[in-house]
């Protein structure tokens, strides 16, 4: 079975400084996808950037970007020009492509990024 | 376009009690999930749906029920009530093909005393 880790339980960062928060997993599979997802006090759970095992090119959108290590099973995130916004618990994701049935989703325990104005 | 919406959003049952929990999506999707999440642990998978009419088991599946008798719509219910219940309950839903990427709803709080 595979397993998400996340070994940063609380982070912090100063506004508008850069941010990494590291994510790990376990798979036997080629093919499979990787997510981060959101969710602030509101509790509402957002995605933040997804990324497909097969691509080799890393995953951007605006300020958020990924550091995909397909050899080591690593999948950092990255936050740039942090904002008191960004402030919220991530979680990282893993989704098999081959797996038959639904899509299920396999989390990381999460990390909680605080933001210091 | 709601996505997907929970009811209800609070409650507190007593140990013993029975409640249902629904989970209504508009986006036409197969897929319907039913996640507990509790503290230092993430989001757990109770039970699925590939279609309706079809449910399937997750990782912690003891001590729930789920139907899915339209398409839209995906409940799960507690039978009887135990305090290891409480938790937040989050449904999702995602489409057939694609990444698979999974639109959550607004989650329940549920405390069982």
């Amino acid at each position: 079975a595979q397993t998400v880790t996340q070994s940063q339980p609380e982070m912090s960062v100063q506004e508008a400084e850069t941010v990494t928060l590291s994510c790990t997993y376990d798979t036997s599979e080629s093919d499979y996808y990787l997510f981060w997802y959101k969710q602030p006090p509101s509790r509402q759970m957002i995605l933040v950037i997804r990324q497909e095992a097969y691509k080799q090119q890393n995953a951007t959108e605006n300020r958020f970007s990924v550091n995909f290590q397909k050899a080591a099973k690593s999948f950092s995130l990255k936050i740039s020009d942090s904002q008191l916004g960004d402030a919220a618990m991530y979680f990282c994701a893993y989704r098999s492509a081959i797996s038959l049935g639904a899509q299920k989703l396999v989390f990381g325990q999460g990390t909680r990024l605080t933001i210091n104005p | 376009n709601a996505g997907v919406t929970q009811t209800p959003k609070f409650r507190v049952l007593k140990t013993g009690q029975s409640m249902t929990l629904l989970c209504a999506q508009d986006m036409n999707h197969e897929y319907m999930y039913w996640y507990r999440q509790d503290p230092g642990m993430g989001l757990r998978l109770i039970h699925y749906s590939v279609g309706e009419g079809t449910t399937a088991k997750g990782e912690v599946p003891d001590g729930y029920n789920v139907s899915r008798l339209k398409k839209q719509n995906f409940l799960l219910g507690l039978e009887s009530a135990a305090p290891s219940q409480t938790s937040v309950y989050f449904c999702a839903s995602s489409r057939f093909r694609g990444s698979g990427e999974q639109y959550f709803g607004p989650g329940t709080r549920l405390t069982v005393t």
